[in-house]
């Protein structure tokens, strides 16, 4: 099946540092690829949709320059959490499109966890 | 707006009974529906896609309904497994992204 991985699985940083979590599709290429963000007993929220060589579209309320997509290539997309704080703490996972015929099925990377002290 | 609703948030139930996990939504004409597991501190596994002209579909001990009428999906895991013991998430896809409802907690008593 396949397979999306993502580095790391968790980081501890202080306030004001940035963070970079890399996503990566091993054995398909990826049409599209997805970050969402999940709170402590809540569902994932999409933050943003990259395709390869395009800018990163976000969703509404995320701040696109305080979450840095760079989607360099159909394998690899990468978020970096600019000048984190406490507040930014969370659940990152992402996601990559395979094309199918009739649908276009997600999969979905292990997540990386970031506690910002 | 939009809205997945999955019907309770924690089911806990014997080993070897079925599980039956609801999943409402509203203001979308979903082509498919799709069913996630997640377990503590994972990404979302994919399990059952759905299609609109698709009654429903089985895999294994999983059984997916989708009824557009009622605007519902029911998800049923049978002879239930302590291994089965994870939240499982109905997601939709609107506007060319997924979206999640908040999600069941499963767990099966041995």
């Amino acid at each position: 099946g396949a397979v999306v991985s993502q580095h790391p699985s968790w980081v501890i940083c202080k306030s004001g540092t940035s963070v970079k979590i890399e996503c990566r599709s091993l054995d398909f290429q990826a049409t599209t690829m997805f970050w969402y963000r999940q709170f402590p007993k809540q569902s994932l929220m999409l933050m943003a949709t990259s395709n390869e060589g395009s800018k990163a579209t976000y969703e509404q309320g995320v701040e696109k320059d305080k979450f840095l997509i760079n989607h360099a290539s159909l394998t690899l997309s990468t978020l970096t959490v600019t000048s984190a704080h406490p507040e930014d703490s969370s659940f990152y996972i992402c996601s990559a499109r395979v094309r199918r015929t009739y649908d276009e099925t997600q999969y979905f990377g292990p997540g990386t966890r970031l506690l910002v002290l | 707006s939009q809205k997945i609703e999955q019907n309770s948030e924690a089911l806990n139930i014997q080993e070897g009974k079925t599980a039956t996990l609801t999943c409402n939504y509203t203001n979308y004409s979903p082509a498919y529906l799709q069913w996630y597991r997640q377990d503590p501190g994972r990404g979302p596994v994919f399990l059952l896609l759905i299609r609109e002209n698709e009654k429903e579909k089985r895999k294994e001990r999983l059984k997916v309904t989708f009824d557009t009428t009622l605007k519902q999906s029911l998800f049923h895991i049978t002879a239930s497994q302590p291994a089965d013991s994870a939240t499982y998430l109905c997601a939709l896809m609107g506007d060319y992204k997924l979206s999640f409802g908040a999600g069941t907690t499963v767990t099966v008593r041995a």
